[in-house]
């Protein structure tokens, strides 16, 4: 079964301090994987976007890692800032003929003062 | 350049009703995908459509239904509201004819059914 797993579910950090997110996948044939920002009540918006070949890749404060051996991603922030609080989610993607995208749950990020 | 619009941004409807909730792709895109994000959930697809046809739909009731017009903008229909249906409907588009797999999500519709 295509699954997206996401941890931890929520987190709480401190301003200026960096954080791991974790993202295992068991989706195939995979094609591709994104993680994605989502403030409350708003859509989400793309951060990264990954394929097999990739192994990181960085946004600013934001780098994500995949392993395809594996089946798993990371995105790590740096220097978290307030207005990091938001979800992230991380989507992947199966080529099966058309495109099958699996969403995970998210993980709720804090970022305190 | 605008990107994806969506309209209303909030609505709410009685239990039994019909809603209908719009969509307007980035520019340049030709895909348009719907989704279901429940509070606290992650988003999860409806169905998706290209060249004005459904393509690909996820594990939802006939209930959903969706259409998209010449100008690549798009309907979702949802009949017989139950108050399960109420959520945070988002819309993506993407540019499928051109091979592309990157999705720009639009703001969302949060629909409210009591």
């Amino acid at each position: 079964k295509n699954q997206v797993e996401q941890s931890p579910q929520s987190l709480i950090i401190l301003e200026g301090k960096n954080c791991t997110l974790q993202c295992n996948y068991t989706v195939s044939p995979f094609s591709n994987l994104r993680w994605y920002k989502q403030d409350t009540g708003r859509g989400p918006v793309s951060l990264t976007i990954m394929t097999f070949s990739e192994n990181t890749k960085s946004n600013g404060r934001y780098t994500a890692t995949l392993d395809a051996d594996t089946k798993q991603s990371s995105l790590h922030i740096t220097a978290s800032q307030l207005s990091d609080s938001a979800s992230y989610i991380c989507v992947v993607s199966a080529n099966t003929g058309g495109f099958k995208t699996i969403f995970g749950a998210g993980t709720r990020l804090f970022v305190k003062a | 350049d605008a990107g994806v619009t969506q309209s209303p941004t909030h609505l709410i409807k009685t239990r039994g009703q019909q809603v209908t909730l719009r969509c307007s792709p980035k520019s340049g895109h030709d895909t348009v995908s719907w989704y279901q994000q429940a509070l606290g959930q992650g988003p999860q697809f409806i169905f998706q459509y290209y060249e004005e046809e459904e393509r690909q739909r996820g594990n939802f009731p006939d209930r959903f239904s969706g259409h998209q017009f010449p100008n690549y903008s798009s309907e979702l229909n949802v009949n017989a509201l139950l108050l399960g249906d109420s959520a945070l409907y988002l819309c993506a588009s993407s540019a499928r004819g051109l091979g592309s797999v990157e999705q720009y999500f639009g703001p969302g519709t949060r629909l409210t059914v009591t």
